[in-house]
């Protein structure tokens, strides 16, 4: 079946714009996370969905990073007044109902200038 | 708060040799054990996991790890590798209460002709 999709692949941006990320998950997937991946790191936690409960936004690095889910399904990671620091691979994985594996998507490469 | 070690960064070993990548987490509460592997250019993938049970655990494409409660390790083995095991390696664990999973920084394995 088809797996768990980020668009786009890859994102160019000038330092101080808004980008929006997507992410869909396989279908009844009820979990829904998203990661980032910096050079030479491992997988930075953002932010956790959890069917209609309120997100785990714990790992948020600032308040112009924010993400929403709607209906339960298709998930938007959106960082705003981007900054150069914000260049990683963005990466969103979901999990069916109670299982605790995470099936991962190809992740979002964003670039800052 | 949990915590996740990988020590090793970068793991070179020659075709057919045996290879063991190390991974130590911190936690006060039971937990879920992951390694995932990441193959150039592509997501994320499950290679195995310990829930509960026998401590030594089968993955897909040979390998294994052994859960030590003790040492609180779940280190990642195999006895022969191939070209094609060329990736990164995330050791990863979450809590048996809940959703957040804790990846460690990668270990960088090269297997050479």
């Amino acid at each position: 079946g088809a797996g768990v999709s980020q668009s786009p692949s890859n994102k160019v941006t000038e330092k101080g714009k808004d980008v929006e990320l997507r992410c869909d998950p396989i279908s009844g997937h009820t979990a829904l996370y998203w990661y980032r991946q910096s050079l030479g790191q491992g997988l930075e936690f953002l932010i956790y969905f959890q069917g209609n409960s309120a997100p785990d936004k714990s790992g948020l690095p600032s308040d112009r990073f924010s993400a929403e889910r709607t209906g339960g399904s298709v998930s938007t990671l959106t960082i705003q007044r981007t900054q150069q620091e914000d260049s990683a691979v963005y990466l969103c994985a979901s999990s069916p109902p109670g299982q605790e594996t995470q099936y991962f998507g190809p992740g979002t490469r964003l670039l800052v200038l | 708060a949990q915590s996740v070690t990988q020590l090793d960064s970068q793991v070179p070993v020659f075709e057919e040799a045996p290879v063991e990548l190390r991974c130590n987490y911190s936690s006060s509460v039971s937990v879920y054990l992951f390694w995932y592997v990441q193959y150039p250019n592509q997501g994320l993938q499950l290679l195995l996991k310990y829930l509960s049970g026998s401590t030594l655990v089968k993955g897909i494409n040979g390998f294994e790890a052994e859960f030590n409660k003790s040492q609180t390790s779940f280190h990642l083995r195999k006895p022969s590798v191939h070209i094609s095991d060329t990736a990164e390696y995330f050791c990863a664990v979450s809590l048996n209460t809940g959703n957040q999973f804790y990846f460690g920084t990668g270990t960088s394995l090269t297997v050479i002709p």
